[in-house]
């Protein structure tokens, strides 16, 4: 079963403007995290935003949030004001079980985001 | 920069062969893991190494094996190559089982090529 689960293949986005990416998850364990990375052309994973599944608020790192709908099992990625440098593909991901240890992490199939001047 | 390297950055190899992949951990760091990222997909959790033994594994068969120095360096083994090993494989590193993503550091990968 598909564990995360990215239906935008690719989104298009004017420069300023606000964009969400989707990400639904599916879990039985009751403990988990939800984060998000950004890949740029180069290859490398760079972390993006992190929510627990205890955490009561959704998370928000500077131009990033995570719009946490737990009954929904979604964990949206919200980007504000879009810069030409967001351009990327962007990964949903969960670790699953107890932090500390062994934790396996699986991702979606990403989301190829463009900004359009 | 992540303080995480990876070598080589590129790499052809022959179906059948054998290839070493390596990774050099942030300083102090002594957690592993390592994934494989087909053309078009997510990475996939190959295998863990805490400590220099293996504490976790995802669905890849025996011939995908690894090492953890004491430095913490550690090493991506595939022998028997076939073509749908082609992938990049990115290493990442933390310190004794991270908690937070931010504490998980990803290395630029190395380009896998089977011909």
């Amino acid at each position: 079963a598909q564990k995360i689960t990215q239906t935008q293949p690719g989104m298009f986005v004017q420069e300023k403007e606000a964009v969400t990416l989707d990400c639904t998850y599916d879990t039985s364990d009751p403990s988990y995290g939800l984060f998000w990375y950004k890949q740029p052309s180069s290859g490398e994973m760079i972390f993006l935003i992190y929510q627990g599944s205890y955490d009561q608020q959704n998370a928000t790192e500077g131009r990033y949030s995570l719009n946490f709908q737990k009954a929904r099992k979604s964990a949206n990625l919200v980007i504000s004001a879009s810069q030409l440098g967001d351009s990327a593909m962007y990964f949903c991901a969960m670790r699953e079980g107890e932090s500390g240890g062994y934790q396996k992490v699986t991702f979606g199939t990403g989301t190829k985001l463009q900004v359009i001047p | 920069e992540t303080g995480v390297t990876q070598s080589p950055t590129h790499l052809i190899k022959t179906r059948g062969q054998q290839v070493t992949l390596r990774c050099s951990s942030q300083s102090g760091h002594n957690t592993v893991s390592w994934y494989q990222q087909a053309l078009g997909q997510g990475p996939q959790f190959i295998f863990q190494y805490y400590r220099e033994e293996e504490n976790g594994r995802g669905n890849f068969p025996p011939r995908f094996s690894g090492l953890q120095f004491p430095n913490y360096s550690s090493e991506l083994n595939v022998n028997a190559l076939e073509l749908d090993d082609s992938a990049l494989y990115l290493c990442a590193s933390s310190l004794g089982g991270w908690t937070k993503p931010s504490e998980q550091y990803f290395g630029p990968g190395t380009r896998l090529t089977v011909t």
